[in-house]
């Protein structure tokens, strides 16, 4: 079952402005991370967020988590036309069985970053 | 380059063909992954290997069938493939499966069934 969801579905902007894409998830969670797709090719790890973390800062790319929300953002400033991607959330939630490898994804967000 | 290779980069068979995706990873990983990303839908785990040993089969159709002959190499053969199973197929691999590890993807396999 689908634990992320991304929000918004697509989001088109100029460059040099910021790019803000929401995660909303279901249940509690070990760590959340965000992975972007350039059209064609596969998932590129961005950022991990623990549960236990509040903000985190990669470069240009900001993240938060909201565990009592359920939610997290993550901020993309000064964005440029090789940002244009899908961008992920990925939640690893614990399970009874200590197994808690799996990722769940979302359906993503489409950034089209116009120059 | 992620460390992760997967060929062919596309593939289209019939339904009744017999054909393999290979995947091969050269990040000293022990786990590795298949995964089905199809439009509008959230991307899909298929198989988990740990160290060659499968770990997970998230229900999977018997008409995929996985293969993990060493850490570095996993495959996926297909058989009597249905029109539904048009996707992009994505192999992964993390260091362990251990929570709180990020995974390197490979670019996919396009599968195309006629």
């Amino acid at each position: 079952s689908q634990q992320g969801e991304e929000d918004p579905q697509a989001l088109s902007i100029q460059e040099g402005e910021n790019a803000t894409m929401n995660c909303s998830y279901k249940t509690s969670i070990n760590n959340l991370q965000w992975y972007r797709q350039n059209s064609g090719r596969g998932l590129v790890h961005l950022i991990l967020i623990r549960s236990n973390e509040r903000e985190k800062h990669s470069g240009r790319l900001r993240v938060t988590l909201d565990t009592s929300k359920k939610s997290s953002s993550l901020l993309i400033t000064a964005s440029r036309a090789a940002d244009t991607a899908s961008y992920f959330c990925a939640t690893d939630a614990p399970n009874s069985g200590g197994s808690n490898y799996k990722l769940t994804f979302g359906k993503g967000t489409l950034l089209t970053v116009n120059p | 380059e992620t460390g992760v290779t997967q060929t062919p980069r596309h593939l289209v068979m019939g339904m009744t063909n017999k054909k393999s995706l290979k995947c091969e990873q050269h990040l000293g990983h022990n786990a590795m992954y298949w995964y089905k990303q199809s439009a509008k839908k959230p991307l899909e785990l298929m198989f988990v290997y740990n160290f060659k040993e499968q770990t997970e089969n998230n229900s999977v159709p018997s008409r995929f069938s996985p293969e993990c002959p060493n850490s570095s190499h996993l495959f996926l053969h297909l058989h009597t493939l249905q029109p539904e199973d048009s996707a992009l197929y994505l192999c992964a691999s993390s260091l362990s499966i251990a929570g709180a590890q990020p995974q390197h993807f490979g670019d996919g396999t396009r599968l195309s069934i006629l």
